[in-house]
């Protein structure tokens, strides 16, 4: 089992719709949790953090299920706009700081 | 505009050349990152340098050497590759490497250097 899994899609929807995306990890010690977005022949770029209450940023929504190991990011009223990559990222903090990436879920909001 | 710069933005070299790659930040970050990353797949980690020290190599091969000369900088120094190692590399920073602090670990990245190896 890979340590962080994403579906890598695509995801198809229309403009408008909501979505979501989820990202299940394997070592339960970890710690830290973030959402990047990375744009076709781009960087990834911080979309969000993930705190443990869950946190939401315009329409963007992040939670933390730590009892089933997964994060999940919720999109609503999707923009042309939000057409990404959507990258989950896993930190083991302490010893190390191991970071790792999923693998990413692509998103393509269609007219 | 990206706050960790990175040159050049494309690069093409043959098997036998000798090149480097620059990264540049100054927000004061002691952690700097340097990634791999192929087409449709994440980034995968080369080394980790925090102040200055190379904290971690993934076993990266030695045709890749990295160096810190300062806190701001972090080079790539590329030689004899192969053209399975054509990729976008990415430059990383962080505030902290190893501390559990909440923000200390955020990644900015640099818009990356497309290298081709022919």
């Amino acid at each position: 089992r890979k340590e962080v899994e994403q579906d890598p899609g695509p995801f198809n929807v229309p403009e408008g719709a909501t979505v979501a995306f989820n990202c299940t990890y394997s070592n339960s010690a970890s710690q830290s949790f973030f959402w990047y977005r990375q744009d076709c022949r781009k960087e990834p770029k911080l979309l969000m953090s993930v705190y443990s209450s869950g946190n939401e940023d315009g329409r963007f929504t992040a939670q933390l299920n730590r009892a089933s190991q997964y994060i999940s990011l919720l999109i609503r009223d999707s923009k042309l706009s939000d057409s990404a990559t959507y990258l989950c990222v896993v930190i083991l903090t302490g010893g190390g700081n191991k970071l790792t990436f999923g693998t990413g879920t692509q998103l393509k909001v269609e007219l | 505009d990206t706050e960790v710069t990175q040159t050049p933005k494309h690069l093409v070299m043959g098997m036998t050349n000798k090149k480097s790659l620059k990264c540049e930040q100054h927000m004061g970050h002691r952690a700097m990152y340097w990634y791999k990353q192929k087409a449709k797949k994440p980034p995968e980690l080369m080394f980790v340098y925090s102040y200055e020290k190379l904290s971690i190599n993934e076993s990266v091969p030695s045709r890749f050497s990295p160096e810190c000369p300062n806190s701001s900088l972090l080079n790539l120094h590329l030689h004899a590759l192969q053209p399975e190692d054509s990729a976008l590399y990415l430059c990383a920073s962080s505030r902290y490497f190893g501390q559990g602090q909440a923000g200390a670990n955020v990644l900015t990245f640099g818009a990356g250097s497309r290298l081709t190896v022919l």
